[in-house]
């Protein structure tokens, strides 16, 4: 069974620097596709950025940007310039290229400083 | 605004009690999804209907059910309530959910309290 982990439960960061949240998952799968959600405190789940494992490349999205690595199973979430309308909760999920259903970490806190 | 409504927004009740949460989907979506969120459990699956038919099935309890009707909006049942149901309920939809990346696209959830 596939599983996605977040180890971090909590992160907090300086406005203006930068921040890695971490995510790692499990699966036996070759084709698959990871996303990060942000879920702000009015809990509307909103995608930030996604990720096909077919493609090599890193997924950027002005100012987050993914570390996707396939043979270590890691899959971080870089945010640049943080804002403090980034601070909310963020979850790293899974999806398996045959089915809709989305596999989700336990989430990391964001919290950013002024 | 991503184009899923869920009603109610808000659900108190007590235990024993049966719910019902409805969605509707963005405009032509044909998949509807249903997760839960809560503390202990955190984000989990439930259930996936395409198009009037179940296609996946999560982590749901049996005293819970679901359908998507011809029209495409889609019903979450909750019976025997416990309080451990207490958690914020999402529906998602996306255009076909089969195969290959298709977003989903969240509502804004419908917080259930179980007194």
């Amino acid at each position: 069974a596939q599983t996605v982990t977040q180890s971090q439960p909590e992160m907090s960061v300086q406005e203006a620097e930068t921040v890695t949240l971490s995510c790692t998952y499990d699966t036996s799968e070759s084709d698959y596709y990871l996303f990060w959600y942000k879920q702000p405190p009015s809990r509307q789940m909103i995608l930030v950025i996604r990720q096909e494992a077919y493609k090599q490349q890193n997924a950027t999205e002005n100012r987050f940007s993914v570390n996707f690595q396939k043979a270590a199973k890691s899959f971080s979430l870089k945010i640049s310039d943080s804002q403090l309308g980034d601070a909310a909760m963020y979850f790293c999920a899974y999806l398996y290229n045959q089915g809709g259903k989305l596999i989700f970490g336990q989430g990391t806190e964001l919290s950013v400083k002024p | 605004d991503s184009g899923v409504t869920q009603t109610p927004k808000h659900l108190i009740t007590a235990t024993g009690q049966r719910v019902t949460l409805r969605c509707s989907p963005r405009s032509g979506d044909l998949s509807v999804y249903w997760y839960q969120q809560s503390l202990d459990q955190g984000l989990q699956f439930l259930i996936q209907y395409y198009n009037g038919e179940e296609r996946a099935k999560g982590n749901i309890l049996e005293r819970f059910s679901a359908q998507q009707f011809p029209d495409l909006h889609s019903e979450l049942n909750l019976s025997s309530l416990e309080l451990g149901d207490s958690a914020l309920y999402f529906c998602a939809s996306s255009v076909e959910g089969l195969a290959g990346v298709d977003e989903q696209f969240f509502g804004p959830g419908t917080r259930l309290t179980v007194l």
